[in-house]
């Protein structure tokens, strides 16, 4: 069954550094987003991706965040200079055009800015 | 702003006794979808089970039901003859109709372990 991957499953990174986190959506599928969990906080909607464009964000979605679809299988996220508040799982999830319900999410990345 | 509230942090249950999971959560609107979510240890979230608001029947799949209660606001996740593979994290959401985006306001997850 196809499944939504991302890596890496752990990140760290040091504060003010840039980094990526990529997921490979399922292949059909049109919709995409971010979410993150920050540790014993709710699982939080970042962004959502459709088009080639962000189709809504949330405002904790600012400047130094943005997401790409660099080819036809990857997206991404990136934090371009990491504060120590950015630590928390980041899930990326995929929803297919003619699915009224269901998104399907990856395993999630951790990141760590230390 | 929809918001969603899961109060226990942690819940056990005996493998084979029953566990429910609550959630509570509040919105001005009156049709929106809710879910539960499953997260293994190290895996993917996958959906358990959902409920449209307009349906006052409640959903149910196999072992998993829900005691949906609109006016109260309030949507639990009753596991039945529960087993070593349910221990997980269970997530609830809310997707609003309103939203194009299709977007799930979560709750913090409840962490089910199953006793052996």
């Amino acid at each position: 069954e196809p499944e939504v991957t991302q890596t890496p499953s752990h990140q760290v990174t040091q504060m003010g550094q840039e980094v990526i986190l990529r997921c490979v959506p399922i292949s059909n599928h049109l919709y995409f987003y971010w979410y993150r969990q920050i540790l014993g906080q709710k699982v939080e909607f970042l962004v959502s991706f459709y088009n080639n464009e962000i189709s809504e964000k949330s405002e904790i979605f600012d400047d130094q965040f943005s997401v790409e679809r660099p080819d036809g299988s990857n997206f991404t996220l990136k934090i371009r200079s990491t504060k120590l508040e950015d630590s928390a799982m980041y899930f990326c999830a995929s929803r297919d055009i003619g699915d009224f319900y269901e998104q399907y999410f990856g395993p999630g990345t951790r990141l760590t800015v230390t | 702003a929809q918001t969603v509230t899961q109060s226990q942090p942690e819940m056990s249950v005996q493998e084979a006794e029953t566990v429910t999971l609550s959630c509570t959560y509040d919105t001005s609107e009156s049709d929106y979808y809710l879910f539960w979510y499953k997260q293994p240890p190290s895996r993917q979230m996958i959906l358990v089970i959902r409920q449209e608001a307009y349906k006052q029947q409640n959903a149910t799949e196999n072992r998993f039901s829900v005691n949906f209660q609109k006016a109260a606001k309030s949507f639990s996740l009753k596991i039945s003859d529960s087993q070593l593979g349910d221990a997980a994290m269970y997530f609830c959401a809310y997707r609003s109709l309103t939203s194009g985006t299709y977007k799930y306001i979560f709750g913090t997850g409840t962490r089910l372990k199953v006793l052996a």
